[in-house]
């Protein structure tokens, strides 16, 4: 079957640096997503990968190993609001979405 | 009004009401999706519909029903529901359902749906 694994909670420091990550074992593989969802909010879309690397886009960086089946979700300088659920998800070869439980971020003062 | 809009955001109802939810979105998209959320699982995919075409229906329970109008507008018919059911229902749009690239979703807020 397809899985993607990330950690239910994590908690961290304000001003601090996190890192969440990801594992996957899908049906091929056509890019990995983030996505932020903040308490009763829509999910709204961080970052893509499909090449191996990292992507850094601000205080947010992505990095995508296919080899290993692994990603991770790096931000720095947290804020208080980047308290929010992460979610990972993978496009497989039918192009379909495979979703993680997402990751809950708590950020402490 | 921009983005993808749902209503209603709360929804209550009983094991034998019928009620609908209603997706709108102002993109120019091409595919309109139903998501399911429920605490700690990863979203489930409902339908998809491109076009105004439904093309993906992922075994779901015939008590959810769904409309596509036009390619703007997209509804879920919920009848004769069971608490399990109980979730957020999230409505999300993208330029097209099965592409290579990032074809990325825009969600909207979700109905949170609770069945008692």
């Amino acid at each position: 079957g397809q899985n993607i694994d990330q950690p239910t909670e994590m908690t961290a420091t304000e001003g601090a640096i996190v890192q969440i990550n990801c594992t996957y074992q899908t049906s091929g593989f056509n890019g990995l997503f983030w996505y932020q969802q903040h308490a009763g909010e829509a999910p709204t879309f961080l970052s893509y990968n499909v090449l191996d690397g990292l992507e850094e886009k601000g205080r947010f960086s992505s990095f995508l190993s296919r080899s290993k089946g692994y990603s991770y979700l790096l931000l720095k300088e947290l804020q208080m609001k980047d308290s929010a659920s992460y979610l990972c998800a993978v496009k497989d070869s039918n192009y379909q979405l495979i979703w993680g439980a997402g990751t809950k971020l708590i950020i402490k003062p | 009004e921009t983005g993808v809009t749902q209503t209603p955001r709360h929804l209550v109802m009983g094991m034998t009401n019928k009620k609908s939810l209603k997706c709108e979105q102002h993109l120019g998209h091409n595919a309109m999706y139903w998501y399911k959320q429920s605490a700690k699982k990863p979203l489930e995919l409902m339908f998809v519909y491109s076009l105004e075409e439904r093309v993906e229906n992922n075994s779901v329970p015939s008590r959810f029903s769904p409309e596509c109008p036009n390619s703007s507008h997209l509804f879920l018919h919920l009848h004769t529901l069971q608490p399990e059911d109980s979730a957020l229902y999230l409505c999300a749009s993208s330029q097209s359902p099965s592409t290579s690239g990032a074809n990325v979703l825009t969600f909207g807020a979700g109905s949170r749906l609770t069945v008692l």
